[in-house]
C-alpha cells in the first residue's frame, strides 16, 4: 500500500510569512497532485505535476516533483489568510487509476 | 457554473435508518468515485464506476453500496448507517482512469452526514 506523509500535519503561522508543507513517499508515482480543501467543501486541485524535478508557479504557491517522483513541496511566499485550509498532496501510481491522498496539512494563517 | 453536484449538503439520520446520497456530473466523464472523509482526515476512497463497472475498495464495509443508473448519476445507499460512519462524503470524476492520463479528479462540496 502506497503511503504519502505530509509534513507538518498542522501548520499556523502569521500573515505575510513563507512557510512549506512537504509530501514523502516511498513510492514511486506518475504524477502527483495538490489539492486545497476548505471547511465544509470538496478539495480543490491546485496543480497537477508530473516529470521529475518539475517546479509549477501559481501566483505566490510554488509546488516542486522531487526528481525521483516519490516527494513534493509545496512553498507558499507571505502566506494570507486566504490561504487557510487543509492541503492535500495525492499520488497517481503506474497502472492504478486510484489516487492515494497525502495525510493533510492544515494551515492556519494569522491576520 | 456547478459540474459536480451532491444533494443533499447535509444529512441527519437516524441509528440504523437507511439513508441515499446523490451525486451527478455535468462533465460526461467516465468514472466517478466515493470518498468517506472523517474529520480532518484525508479522503478514503470507497468504490467507483469505469461507466457501468464497478469496482469496490477491498475494505469498503458491506454497508455501503452504488449504484449508477446512468452516466450523470451515482448514488451512495448506506443500508444501516452506524455513529461511525458520520463523515462528510465526497463525489468526484475524472473524464479516464488517472493513470492513464494527467486527468485530474474533480470534486463535488460534499455531503456531511450526521447519526443521531
Amino acid at each position: 500500500t502506497q503511503l504519502l506523509e505530509q509534513s507538518p500535519q498542522f501548520l499556523s503561522i502569521q500573515e505575510g510569512e513563507n512557510l512549506t508543507v512537504y509530501c514523502n513517499s516511498s513510492s514511486v508515482f506518475s504524477s502527483l497532485q495538490w489539492y486545497r480543501q476548505e471547511p465544509g467543501e470538496g478539495p480543490v486541485l491546485l496543480v497537477t505535476v508530473v516529470t521529475g524535478g518539475e517546479v509549477k508557479k501559481l501566483k505566490r504557491l510554488t509546488f516542486q516533483f522531487g526528481d525521483a517522483r516519490k516527494d513534493s513541496s509545496l512553498h507558499i511566499t507571505a502566506a494570507q489568510p486566504g490561504d487557510t485550509g487543509l492541503y492535500l498532496c495525492a499520488g497517481v501510481s503506474f497502472g492504478n487509476e486510484k489516487l492515494t491522498f497525502g495525510t493533510g496539512t492544515r494551515l492556519t494563517i494569522i491576520p | 457554473d456547478a459540474m459536480v453536484i451532491q444533494n443533499p449538503r447535509y444529512q441527519v439520520t437516524q441509528f440504523g435508518k437507511p439513508v441515499t446520497l446523490s451525486c451527478s456530473q455535468t462533465l460526461n466523464h467516465n468514472v466517478m468515485y466515493w470518498y468517506q472523509q472523517k474529520s480532518s482526515q484525508a479522503p478514503k476512497l470507497l468504490f467507483h464506476y469505469y461507466d457501468k463497472d464497478f469496482n469496490n475498495e477491498a475494505d469498503t464495509p458491506d454497508n455501503f453500496q452504488s449504484r449508477r443508473p446512468n452516466t450523470s448519476f451515482c448514488f451512495l445507499d448506506i443500508r444501516s448507517p452506524g455513529l461511525g460512519d458520520a463523515a462528510m462524503y465526497l463525489c468526484a470524476t475524472s473524464r479516464d482512469w488517472t493513470s492513464t492520463s494527467t486527468d485530474t479528479q474533480y470534486f463535488g462540496p460534499g455531503t456531511r452526514l450526521t447519526v443521531l
